[in-house]
């Protein structure tokens, strides 16, 4: 079972900051956390990961709590190409783990003009 | 630097048939995994391979079966298709098995099963 909770939608206007929040209250401290999105029909693209300082790339910016039991997802600039479903994974870190990913259900979220 | 591709992107079959999809990894990925994604079960792992070893296993029947190659392309198999196996199937390469290596998915295979 996935080990995050998402609303499973929002709205955002274009232009406007869109915070996308997860909760992750029983994650441990070796698990690090890693956003997804899938636009309609493609295959997940890669947004982020941290583990527990805060993280920003060309895409986005990634809020972990200090006590890491829920983190927010920010896109600066929201456009309607970044509707999508946005996911939000914990993964364990250290050798010997592998490539799999539990996905949840995640956020729906919708660019609005 | 060409991405991940998945042969065929779409295909129909039959209750009772099986089927092989194929995916390539981004060259120079030694990590292939599987997913299947549905409207009602979501996106749920299937299996990862790693230098032609499975290294992972999903919650699936053993009717879905997979494999990879030398040149680290991979092949899932179905056999005995059920309507239920209906489902975008997702292959993600990344370079190395593990937790710190970002997954880079394809486009999927649609599988339609009448």
């Amino acid at each position: 079972d996935a080990k995050t909770t998402q609303p499973p939608s929002m709205d955002c206007a274009e232009g406007r900051a869109a915070n996308l929040p997860c909760n992750h209250s029983t994650i441990s401290g070796n698990e690090y956390v890693y956003w997804y999105r899938q636009i309609h029909s493609q295959g997940p693209q890669y947004i982020i990961h941290g583990l527990k300082n805060n993280e920003t790339n060309e895409m986005a910016s990634l809020i972990i709590t200090e006590d890491r039991k829920s983190s927010t997802l920010i896109l600066p600039h929201a456009t309607l190409r970044d509707t999508a479903v946005y996911y939000c994974i914990v993964r364990v870190s250290g050798s010997g783990n592998t490539g799999k990913l539990i996905f949840g259900q995640g956020t729906t979220l919708q660019v609005k003009p | 630097k060409a991405g991940v591709t998945q042969t065929p992107r779409y295909l129909i079959k039959t209750r009772g048939q099986q089927v092989t999809l194929s995916c390539s990894p981004i060259s120079g990925h030694r990590s292939v995994s599987w997913y299947q994604q549905t409207p009602g079960q979501g996106l749920q792992f299937l299996f990862e391979y790693f230098s032609e070893t499975q290294r992972n296993k999903g919650n699936f029947p053993g009717r879905f079966s997979g494999r990879q190659f030398s040149n680290s392309r991979s092949e899932m198999n179905v056999s005995t298709l059920e309507l239920g196996d209906s489902a975008l199937y997702l292959c993600a390469s990344s370079v190395k098995s593990g937790n710190y290596n970002e997954q880079f998915f394809g486009p999927g295979t649609r599988l339609t099963v009448l």
